[in-house]
C-alpha cells in the first residue's frame, strides 16, 4: 500500500465544514483511497472511498485529486460527535490495510 | 442487523498464561482479520484468513496464533503472554478481498498483561 501523510491534528468549528487532507503521493493505479475514524475507545468505523472520482455518501465527502496524489475528506456541517482520529489509507488488499497515525479532529463548540 | 462483536472486552492476565480472545461476525464475510493498536500508533495487522481452514501471519504475527474451523469465528490465541502483548485489540472483517470493498471492525478488546 501506498504510504500517506496526515497532518497530526486540526481543530474545526462546531457547524462548520471540517477538511481533511491527505497526500499519497505514490499511490498505484489500483489503490483506493479509504477513510476511516476512530472515536476514543471504539473500533474504527467505515467513513468512504474512491478510487478517482469524488464521492459523497451520508456522512461526508471524498474530494481526490486529478493526479491522485492527494484526497481531501470533507465533514460538511461538524459536530462535537465528529470529534475522532481520521484515517486515510491508500489500498489495493486488505492483508496490507496499513493505519498509519491519523489526524486527530477536534471539533469545538 | 449483522455484525462483528469481540470477547471479552476487558481482560487482565498474567504474564505466561494463554489467552484466547474471540471474534464473531453474522455477515457470513469470508475474509476476517486482527489487528492490534498500541497507545499513539495506528492498528497493525497480527493474522488474517481468507476462509475455512486458511489462516495467514501479518506484520506482527510472533507469539499469536488463529484458528479458523468456520466462516463465523476467527478467535485469536496468545500462546503466552507477555507485558509487550498489552494491547487493544481489533477484530474484523470483509465480504471480498478485492479494491474497493469495506472492510468493518469490531469494537475491540481490552487487554492488560501483568
Amino acid at each position: 500500500d501506498a504510504k500517506t501523510t496526515q497532518p497530526p491534528s486540526m481543530d474545526c468549528a462546531e457547524g462548520r465544514a471540517a477538511n481533511l487532507p491527505c497526500n499519497h503521493s505514490t499511490i498505484s493505479g489500483n489503490e483506493y483511497v479509504y477513510w476511516y475514524r476512530q472515536i476514543h475507545s471504539q473500533g474504527p468505523q467505515y467513513i468512504i472511498h474512491g478510487l478517482k472520482n469524488n464521492e459523497t455518501n451520508e456522512m461526508a465527502s471524498l474530494i481526490i485529486t486529478e493526479d491522485r496524489k492527494s484526497s481531501t475528506l470533507i465533514l460538511p456541517h461538524a459536530t462535537l460527535r465528529d470529534t475522532a482520529v481520521y484515517y486515510c489509507i491508500a489500498h489495493y488488499n486488505f492483508n496490507k490495510f496499513y493505519f498509519g497515525s491519523g489526524t486527530k479532529l477536534n471539533v469545538k463548540p | 442487523d449483522a455484525e462483528i462483536t469481540q470477547s471479552p472486552r476487558h481482560k487482565i492476565t498474567e504474564t505466561g498464561r494463554q489467552v484466547t480472545l474471540a471474534c464473531h461476525q453474522t455477515w457470513n464475510h469470508n475474509n476476517m482479520f486482527w489487528y492490534r493498536q498500541d497507545l499513539g500508533h495506528g492498528l497493525r495487522l497480527i493474522h488474517y484468513s481468507y476462509g475455512v481452514q486458511d489462516t495467514n501471519k501479518g506484520e506482527v504475527s510472533d507469539g499469536y496464533s488463529v484458528s479458523r474451523s468456520n466462516t463465523e469465528d476467527l478467535p485469536l490465541t496468545l500462546e503466552s503472554a507477555a507485558s509487550s502483548q498489552t494491547s487493544v485489540y481489533f477484530c474484523a472483517s470483509s465480504e471480498d478481498l478485492t479494491a474497493g470493498n469495506t472492510i468493518y471492525f469490531g469494537e475491540g478488546s481490552w487487554l492488560t498483561v501483568v
